[in-house]
This record gives C-alpha cells, sequence and structure tokens, in this order.
C-alpha cells in the first residue's frame, strides 16, 4: 500500500495567512494525487485532482503542486470558511488512500 | 448534477452483518468510466477507502477487508450495496458513498460525495 504521511497534523494561522500543507507519498506516484477539504460533520469537499488542478468551483486561493513523491496544498489568504481540517488522497494504485488530516485553527 | 445518498442502520451489534445501501441520481454505472466508491471514517480519525465498483461490473476492494466487505450494483433500483459482515466496534465510523471518475486505466478520483451514515457498532 502506498503510505501517505501529511504534515502538520494541524496548524494556527490568522484571517489573510497564507498556509502550506504538505503531503509525502512512500512511492512515486506522479501527479495523482488529490486535496479534499472536510467541514466536522459534513462530506468531504474535492478540491484538487491531479495535484494541481482546481475542481469546479473551488475558489483560486487554493492551489496544489508537486508531483513524484512529494505534493502541497497551498491557501495563500486564509478566509473564515477555510479554518477546518484537509486531507490528502492518492489515486495512483489500489488501494486508495488518504492522508492523517491537517486541521487548520484560528490562532 | 450527481447526488448519492447512504442509508441503512445506525447501530449494529458486533458480529452481526452491516448491509449499507447508496442511492444515486444523475449518473448510471452503465456509463464507461464511472464508478460508485465506499469510504468511511471512525469519529476523530481519517478517512479509509472500502470498495469501489465500476461500469463492466468490475470491483475492486480493501485488501485489508477483503474477506468481509462485498460492494454490489442493483441495476433495477440504480443503488450501490456494500456488506460487511462480523462487524466489531471497530468498524464504527460514518460511511460514505462517492461518484467515482476514471481519468486513467484503474485511477479514480471520488468527485461527488454523499453526505454520510454514522453507523455504530456496540452491543
Amino acid at each position: 500500500d502506498i503510505q501517505m504521511t501529511q504534515s502538520p497534523s494541524s496548524l494556527s494561522a490568522s484571517l489573510g495567512d497564507r498556509v502550506t500543507i504538505t503531503c509525502r507519498t512512500s512511492q512515486k506516484i506522479f501527479n495523482e494525487v488529490a486535496w479534499l477539504q472536510q467541514t466536522p460533520g459534513q462530506a468531504p469537499r474535492p478540491l484538487i485532482y491531479s495535484a494541481s488542478n482546481l475542481h469546479r468551483g473551488v475558489p483560486s486561493r487554493f492551489s496544489g503542486s508537486g508531483s513524484g513523491t512529494d505534493f502541497t496544498l497551498t491557501i495563500s489568504s486564509l478566509q473564515p470558511e477555510d479554518f477546518t481540517t484537509y486531507f490528502c488522497q492518492q489515486y495512483n494504485s489500489f488501494p486508495v488512500t488518504f492522508g492523517g488530516g491537517t486541521r487548520v485553527d484560528i490562532k | 448534477q450527481f447526488t448519492l445518498k447512504e442509508s441503512g442502520p445506525t447501530l449494529v451489534r458486533p458480529t452481526q452483518t452491516l448491509t449499507l445501501t447508496c442511492t444515486f441520481t444523475g449518473f448510471s454505472l452503465n456509463i464507461p468510466a464511472v464508478g460508485v466508491g465506499w469510504i468511511r471514517q471512525p469519529p476523530g480519525k481519517a478517512l479509509e477507502w472500502l470498495a469501489l465498483l465500476y461500469w463492466h461490473d468490475d470491483e475492486r476492494n480493501s485488501p485489508s477487508l477483503r474477506d468481509n466487505i462485498n460492494i454490489t450494483w442493483d441495476t433495477s433500483t440504480n443503488q450501490v450495496v456494500l456488506t460487511m459482515t462480523d462487524v466489531d466496534p471497530g468498524d464504527t465510523a460514518t460511511y460514505f458513498c462517492a461518484h467515482a471518475s476514471q481519468v486513467k486505466v484503474r485511477k479514480f478520483l471520488f468527485d461527488y460525495w454523499g453526505p454520510g451514515l454514522l453507523v455504530t457498532v456496540s452491543s
């Protein structure tokens, strides 16, 4: 199985801050990574696929990058609705695996 | 517009069989490059992929649960059913079903999710 090591597990930031979340995979997976956002009690919301492509309707303050084994999700200017949890996910091979999640809190 | 919704029991006893249904609208599994997957999330924990069923009635299951789970498609009702045998308290989780779009051979994106169903396994 491909392991997804996501960091940090939590971070505190202020409105307007730029934050970066990273995900490292246990083997090379080209760009086959997705990022999802999850608000408590709700289903995950897909943000990014193929490492850097935004899903329809996702604000442009979100961006993704990386290939091979190292991937990042960046939020350029935190908005109130962005203080929630984020997961990375690989779809390079079965079984599909997810990172442990990063919770973004208000400082 | 794709919609999915999970249904089933919210409380199951240990050793019983859990049967969950995903009812979907707006797409069909008869169409190439489309699938439905199941993912679960124990309270406060990360997501765990369970199974995927895609066109041609092909399926993939999580290796860690392969002997305990089965995924099937009821073509008459547009539902995908997940069956999990011999459950234990560790199977307590919110169970999600999701629309899967095939992007390459055997590579699928979960791009539309149901709201989820919290299932508790307890005696």
